[in-house]
């Protein structure tokens, strides 16, 4: 069993839907970071999360510590949403241990 | 705005050859990543360094692939002898780490290159 879970593993949506993609966990974690790779490869870091929820314009990440559990949430979705979403647990200071992502596709 | 810059964008050689694979990271960032990404494996950490020392390789098959850094600006990652199951989409990233706390920003605290995409024939 994979020590980070993503879910679902595939996602096709219409423009201006609520997306939410999980992501489960089994090890000890300082802090939960949610990534995000477009089609041509680059990888963007999205957030780092320790506890709570942050919100960063259309995209909102929630922990909760005591369920090893986050979600990444996209409000009013949009094409060029669509990507990869990775999440990723850090194990202390810096090694970070990597889900398999989750493949979003947004139609217009 | 300030990027990690990875040299070859590709890469492609045959069995046996040496790879180097170059990074150069965010300038004042004291720590460095090495990733790798399979189809198969998804992403891996490989090896990183802070303040230019190896601080965890153990990702990383040591009998034909090394990493250093020798200096601030730049990073190295070898692979001799190359085969082809090491194919696959290499990525560096940089960040800041102070007192063991992650520095900069709360929305990116590792900065990604564009990837050396490698293929072993």
């Amino acid at each position: 069993k994979n020590e980070v879970e993503q879910s679902p593993q595939n996602l096709t949506a219409q423009e201006g839907e609520f997306i939410t993609i999980n992501c489960s966990y089994s090890v000890g974690i300082s802090a939960l970071h949610w990534l995000q790779q477009h089609p041509g490869g680059g990888i963007v870091s999205l957030f780092m999360l320790s506890s709570g929820k942050k919100k960063h314009g259309r995209l909102i990440a929630t922990i909760n510590i005591q369920e090893k559990h986050s979600s990444l949430h996209i409000t009013a979705s949009h094409p060029r949403d669509s990507a990869v979403y990775i999440c990723a647990v850090l194990q202390g200071a810096q090694k970070l241990v990597f889900g398999q992502g989750t493949r979003l596709t947004i139609n217009p | 705005d300030a990027r990690v810059t990875q040299t070859p964008r590709h890469k492609v050689t045959e069995m046996g050859q040496e790879v180097t694979m170059r990074c150069q990271p965010i300038l004042g960032h004291n720590t460095v990543f090495w990733y790798r990404q399979t189809m198969m494996q998804g992403l891996e950490l490989l090896a990183y360094f802070r303040n230019r020392a190896p601080l965890d390789d153990s990702g990383m098959p040591k009998d034909r692939f090394s990493a250093e850094m020798p200096d601030a600006t730049l990073a190295t990652l070898k692979i001799q002898p190359s085969e082809p199951r090491d194919s696959a989409v290499y990525f560096c990233a940089s960040g800041l780490l102070y007192r063991d706390r992650v520095l900069a920003s709360p929305y990116q605290p590792q900065h990604f290159g564009d990837g050396t995409r490698l293929s072993i024939l």
